[in-house]
């Protein structure tokens, strides 16, 4: 049973706009999240991050939003740049667990379009 | 700065070999994991370890185990290599301290053949 979904396999977005990549989860133990990045043949680099206590986190153009009521969270781009196509992983994790593990999405492939 | 790395970017071995995938990472992390990259199936986990000569398995141990004699070194073994195993293979590790994440390797590609 997926605890973490991105039901988006893919996205296309034009240079310039936003790009908005979406996450559920399942598990209300999960209070932390992350946002990894990955270029092919490339191992993922961490992107962004979000605690649960917290409903917003801001970095530069990338910006990740939190509604725990709903289980979801959401990556937005502003602007999208074609540097930014990749492949995109929520991921999730129960601090409180001893032994700090991930939970990842299946990723969501962004292409951004000059 | 600090660093996961695995021992080779690219690999072709043939059907029925025995594979060493290795790790290494200098952050002190008590953590270290390996998964694999397939197209729409995301990153499994196929084992991790928590501390020296500690192993759990992941979601898809199968066909794989792995070796964590050092602190600093994780190793995945194909104890009989498969075409179904062509994959990318990711090694990660992270602090049990917790926050932040996972740092990742930069993967291996294994090709069985």
């Amino acid at each position: 049973d997926q605890q973490v979904k991105q039901n988006s396999p893919s996205l296309s977005v034009q240079e310039g706009r936003i790009s908005i990549l979406n996450c559920d989860y399942t598990n209300s133990m999960f209070d932390y999240f992350l946002w990894y990045k990955k270029y092919p043949a490339e191992g993922p680099t961490f992107l962004i991050s979000i605690s649960s206590i917290k409903d917003k986190n801001e970095d530069g153009r990338f910006t990740v939003f939190l509604n725990k009521s709903a289980k979801h969270l959401s990556l937005h781009i502003v602007p999208s740049q074609p540097g930014d196509s990749a492949v995109y992983f929520c991921a999730a994790a129960y601090s409180g667990a001893g032994s700090y593990q991930l939970t990842f999405g299946k990723g969501t492939k962004l292409s951004v379009i000059p | 700065d600090v660093k996961v790395t695995q021992s080779s970017r690219y690999l072709v071995k043939r059907t029925g070999e025995k594979v060493f995938l290795e790790c290494v990472q200098d952050m002190d992390h008590e953590n270290m994991f390996w998964y694999r990259q397939d197209p729409g199936l995301g990153l499994r986990l196929i084992y991790f370890s928590y501390d020296v000569k500690m192993k759990e398995k992941g979601d898809i141990p199968e066909g794989y185990s792995v070796s964590r004699e050092k602190k600093e070194r994780f190793s995945l073994i194909l104890e009989s290599a498969s075409t179904n195993q062509t994959s990318m293979y990711l090694c990660a590790s992270s602090s049990q301290r917790g926050g932040g994440g996972y740092t990742f390797g930069s993967g291996t590609r294994l090709t069985v053949v």
